[in-house]
This record gives structure tokens, C-alpha cells and sequence, in this order.
């Protein structure tokens, strides 16, 4: 069974903070993602990795940092947190190109 | 620019009933066509995948269709039970020559199914 954990279920943070959203998937899998979820809005490609210390832009990359130092963990930093970036936080692997992307169980980020 | 438009956007159903649910996209070139389930705090987990030649796909108590020639999907749920009761997403992917399959997703389609 394919396995992707978040550091968290739930964080607050304040404005101005750094924080940092961790994902790890125990399969071994080529591509990471993260995405954030809005009412409304649906799933929103923040960054994704197709292998370790490659990173591209997603449609929505401002004001996120990413990285991959390890194949196995990918992090997703807010520099400097705000309050729009309020939502729930989904990281994805998937094992390369046109291979199923499984989803962890998500970080609900509150920024007052 | 590549969409996914899903309908309707919530839905009530009674237990035991069933239900179809709408997905129209305009994704190019096309590659594959997911249906994902996402409980409430959860992330998705895929139901069924369909590729350009699939028109059918069952999983259990879900059925998916595809028209490629309409560019629409439905994902129809047979004798619904509580444990229904989600969020329905459809992702399309399409098809690129770089290492990434980019994905598209609707907004989804939020089921009450009610006892």
C-alpha cells in the first residue's frame, strides 16, 4: 500500500511566520506535488518535483518555496505566511509520468 | 486553456438511491480521465481511471463513462450507501512530452447521501 504522510492534520500560524509543510511517501516514487484545496476553487498545482532537488512551477507558485533534498520527502515553505494562504494543504506522489498520483491525508493551515 | 467543469455542484440523495454525476472538459491533447473520492479532512483516493479508448469503466457500486468525442464524463453510483457521502472530483490529464502529466481538475461535486 502506497503511503503518503503530512507533518500535520492542523496548524495556525501567524502572520509573518515561516512555515514549513512536510510530505513523505514510502514507495519510492519519482514526482511529488503539492497542491492547495479552496472552496470553490477545487485543487491548485502549487510546485511539483519529477525526481530530487528538481522543482518546477505549478499555476499558483507565489509566495511558496520548495524542496527536495531526499527522494522521499518533499517540503513545501511559506517565507513569510499570510492570510490568503488560509487552506488545505495536499501533497501527491505518484511513481512517474501517466502513473496514478496518491494524495495524503492533507494540512489544514490557518494563518491569523 | 485546459478545463474541467463538474455538475452539479452539491447534491442530497436518499440512501438506497442512486445518482450520476457530470464532468465536461476541454483538456488537449487528452490522456486520461480520473474520478476521485475525498472524504471530508481526507485526501482523494482515485475510484477508476479511463483512457481515450475505455467508454466504460465499473468499480463496485460506481460506474464511470467517457465520450471522447463530447469530452464528457459521468460517474453514476448504484444503491447508495451513507459512506457515499463525499466529495467527487474528476481530473484530467493531458498529455506532454516533458516528465509531467499535467493535470486538471474540476471543483467537484459535494454528495449527501441521507438515511
Amino acid at each position: 500500500d502506497v503511503k503518503v504522510t503530512q507533518s500535520s492534520r492542523y496548524l495556525v500560524k501567524r502572520t509573518g511566520e515561516k512555515v514549513f509543510l512536510e510530505c513523505v511517501q514510502d514507495m519510492d516514487h519519482e514526482n511529488m506535488f503539492w497542491y492547495r484545496q479552496d472552496p470553490g476553487l477545487g485543487l491548485r498545482l502549487i510546485y511539483f518535483s519529477y525526481d530530487v532537488k528538481m522543482k518546477e512551477k505549478g499555476d499558483i507558485p507565489e509566495g511558496y518555496s520548495v524542496s527536495r533534498e531526499k527522494k522521499e520527502r518533499f517540503s513545501l515553505i511559506l517565507e513569510s505566511a499570510s492570510t490568503n494562504q488560509t487552506s488545505m494543504y495536499l501533497c501527491a506522489s505518484r511513481r512517474g509520468r501517466g502513473y496514478e498520483q496518491y494524495f495524503g491525508p492533507g494540512t489544514r493551515l490557518t494563518v491569523t | 486553456k485546459n478545463q474541467v467543469e463538474q455538475s452539479p455542484q452539491s447534491l442530497i440523495i436518499l440512501e438506497g438511491k442512486n445518482c450520476t454525476l457530470q464532468c465536461n472538459y476541454t483538456v488537449s491533447p487528452f490522456s486520461n480521465l480520473r474520478w476521485y473520492k475525498q472524504d471530508t479532512g481526507r485526501g482523494p483516493v482515485s475510484l477508476t481511471i479511463m483512457t481515450f479508448s475505455e467508454n466504460t469503466k465499473s468499480n463496485g457500486r460506481y460506474t464511470a463513462t467517457l465520450d471522447a468525442d463530447t469530452k464528457q464524463s459521468s460517474l453514476h453510483i448504484t444503491a447508495s450507501q451513507l459512506s457515499d457521502s463525499a466529495s467527487y472530483i474528476c481530473v484530467v490529464s493531458a498529455a506532454k512530452n516533458n516528465a509531467g502529466n499535467m493535470l486538471t481538475f474540476g471543483g467537484g461535486t459535494r454528495l449527501m447521501v441521507k438515511p
